[in-house]
């Protein structure tokens, strides 16, 4: 199956400055790795996604850079605000197995980010 | 626009007790995943069904069972409820081949 790591599990910031999140996965045949915020004990949100066709994708402070070859994937944030503290997830999800399969991610450990004002 | 709705969004039982969950995808949504996420743990994906059926199964254990209804709701039920239990239930729509989710705000599991 999947194995999703991700790193670092804590960072701490200045407003202002970039945040980079790393991810790395194990199948070759994942093929969508979307990135999810989770503030304490609410719902994850998709922030940005990305397929493997794709090598960056960009949206306002937020981009996602993928490296298929390498099977690791980053987020980054610029000009982060105290807004953006919260827990990062990534995840990764293989093209589906059969027929009736659908798209059941596997998450990384997460990344709590803090950005201090 | 209309979300995922599950219910209750929390929920207090005792050891060996049951309990279900329940969860409304979106609106013509026929995909739903069911999470589990301990306390400052990653999710963990459990099951998942397409079109009333079973698609994908992933860690959940024997004493949990789920369904898919006509009307698209899915439910997860739990027995002989364990300590371990306790975490935030997720449950995700989307629509099949679709790889975006959506995911509900979580049902708050504790067994005492």
């Amino acid at each position: 199956g999947e194995n999703v790591e991700q790193h670092p599990s804590t960072l701490s910031v200045q407003e202002g400055d970039s945040a980079v999140i790393k991810c790395t996965y194990s199948d070759s045949a994942s093929n969508y790795f979307p990135w999810y915020k989770q503030e304490l004990g609410k719902r994850p949100q998709l922030i940005i996604d990305i397929r493997s066709n794709v090598g960056e994708k960009k949206d306002q402070r937020i981009a996602v850079t993928l490296n298929k070859t390498a099977k690791h994937f980053s987020l980054h944030i610029t000009e982060t605000q105290p807004e953006d503290s919260a827990v990062y997830f990534c995840a990764a999800t293989p093209r589906p197995s059969n027929s009736n399969s659908g798209y059941a991610l596997n998450f990384g450990k997460g990344t709590s980010l803090l950005v201090t004002p | 626009a209309a979300g995922v709705i599950q219910s209750p969004r929390h929920l207090i039982k005792e050891k060996r007790e049951t309990a279900t969950l329940k969860c409304y995808p979106i609106p013509r949504h026929d995909t739903v995943y069911w999470y589990q996420q301990g306390p400052g743990q990653d999710p963990q994906f459990l099951i998942s069904f397409y079109e009333k059926m079973q698609s994908d199964k992933g860690s959940i254990p024997d004493r949990f069972s789920a369904q898919q209804f006509s009307d698209y709701h899915s439910e997860l039920n739990m027995s002989s409820l364990e300590l371990g239990d306790s975490a935030l239930y997720f449950c995700a729509s989307g629509t099949f081949r679709n790889e975006k989710l959506f995911f509900g705000s979580g049902t708050q599991l504790s067994v005492l």
